[in-house]
């Protein structure tokens, strides 16, 4: 059962647009979301996150919307640059209960120039 | 920047050998993890530990075992390696702010 879901396998953009990275989740316990860049064969670099007591947080280029009562959220990147190219990975977890740290299959992003 | 250390990098053993993944962090974090992922795929739980002398198996069974003596430290022992232990192994620790991940250790069992 499939509790964090990226339903896009991969996205193709253009330098210098935006790029839009989708999550969904299903349980509502969940109150931590994480977004992660990762390149083969290397550890999953931390992007940013958001607590469930807000709806919006930026950093530089990235920014995370949290829509709570759709239970989805979503990763911007504006602009788009090519090495940005990788995928993207979305997580959750409950704080405070067994903090386990549960992920989505990722997103494959292109960014062409 | 991140102070988690994955050791080695790349692995390539034996059928039968005993290894251990090394796995250490200098922020002090209490809760750490590891994962496991094959190429392509997602990141599924294998072991986490909420601090010293805690363990819990994760989501995705896993042969190996891991230990908890020491805060900054998690390794992963696999008692006898088989090719389908051949993937990669991603340990992360959590503290304010994030989890972050170390560079991981691609395994190779032949």
């Amino acid at each position: 059962d499939q509790q964090v879901k990226q339903n896009s396998p991969s996205l193709s953009v253009q330098e210098g647009r935006i790029s839009i990275l989708n999550c969904d989740y299903t349980n509502s316990m969940f109150d931590y979301f994480l977004w992660y860049k990762k390149y083969p064969a290397e550890g999953p670099t931390f992007l940013i996150s958001i607590s469930s007591i807000k709806d919006k947080n930026e950093d530089g280029r990235f920014t995370v919307f949290l829509n709570k009562s759709a239970k989805h959220l979503s990763l911007h990147i504006v602009p788009s640059q090519p090495g940005d190219s990788a995928v993207y990975f979305c997580a959750a977890l409950t704080q405070g209960g067994s903090e386990k740290l549960v992920f989505g299959k990722g997103t494959k992003l292109t960014v062409n120039p | 920047e991140a102070d988690i250390y994955q050791t080695p990098r790349y692995l390539v053993i034996g059928t039968g050998k005993k290894i251990t993944l090394e796995c250490s962090q200098t922020m002090g974090h209490d809760k750490m993890y590891w994962y496991q992922q094959d190429p392509g795929m997602e990141l599924h739980l294998i072991h986490y530990s909420y601090g010293v002398n805690s363990t819990e198996k994760g989501d995705l069974s896993s042969e190996s075992t891991v230990s908890r003596i020491r805060t900054e430290h998690f390794p992963l022992t696999l008692e006898s390696a088989r090719p389908s232990h051949t993937s990669q192994y991603l340990c992360a620790s959590r503290g304010r702010g994030g989890a972050f991940f170390g560079q991981g250790t691609r395994l190779t069992v032949v």
